[in-house]
């Protein structure tokens, strides 16, 4: 099945420890996404590429950043990780010029900040 | 701009009985609707969506939605709920206006508590 698969689905780290995050996919979606999910809060978009093309969102700290080597992969890097940054890390791809932007959630990386 | 408004951040209901989660939403566009659900420590699946087909629309599990547009409303219904459905629930509007690659708009999150 054509899937959205995020590596590891837990990480700990230490604090100030750079982290990486994975995301790869077999849809072959042009779009990917990295969300930040608090605990009882919902999504909150990061970052996306279209392609290559890297957009970050105008909140995003400096302290995230995010390559897409290929169509297929997708990593989050948490340079210096604070105990705020401890959350649910989703990724999610879409097809650029589908007529409803649906998105295809991985199952997560919970990361604790110790 | 657009924005979700989930109106209950709690839902509890007997198990066997109706389901109802409200969502209302503002867009400048002919926005798309989904909503997911969320299982604990889990990933979000979408449910259903609404893209300007069938204002009635029929997802997974028995869920379905009723995209409203003069009351600018998606509210989730199911006719009898099971325990399984225990989870949070994600109202989210996407604006087609810009082809598609921004992200989502979630609302808050409604918890539906399922009592035995």
């Amino acid at each position: 099945d054509a899937m959205v698969i995020q590596n590891p689905r837990y990480q700990v780290t230490q604090f100030g420890k750079p982290v990486t995050l994975s995301c790869s996919q077999t849809l072959n979606h042009n779009v990917m996404y990295w969300y930040q999910q608090k605990s009882s809060q919902a999504p909150k978009l990061l970052f996306h590429y279209y392609d290559k093309d890297f957009n970050n969102e105008a909140d995003t700290p400096d302290n995230f950043q995010s390559r897409r080597p290929n169509t297929s992969f997708c990593f989050l890097d948490i340079r210096s990780p604070g105990l705020g940054d401890a959350a649910m890390y989703l990724c999610a791809t879409s097809r650029r010029g589908s007529t409803n932007n649906e998105q295809f959630f991985g199952p997560g990386t919970r990361l604790t900040v110790l | 701009a657009q924005s979700v408004t989930q109106l209950d951040s709690h839902v509890s209901v007997s198990e066997g009985t109706p389901v109802l989660l409200r969502c209302n939403y503002s867009s400048s566009y002919s926005p798309s609707l989904f909503w997911y659900v969320q299982h604990p420590n889990k990933g979000l699946q979408l449910l259903l969506k609404y893209t300007s087909a069938a204002t009635l629309v029929k997802g997974i599990n028995g869920f379905e939605a009723e995209f409203k547009k003069s009351e600018t409303s998606f509210h989730l219904t199911k006719p009898s709920a099971h325990m399984s459905d225990a989870a949070e629930y994600f109202c989210v509007v996407s604006d087609r206006s810009g082809g598609g690659a921004d992200g989502l708009t979630f609302g808050k999150g409604t918890h539906l508590i399922i009592q035995p």
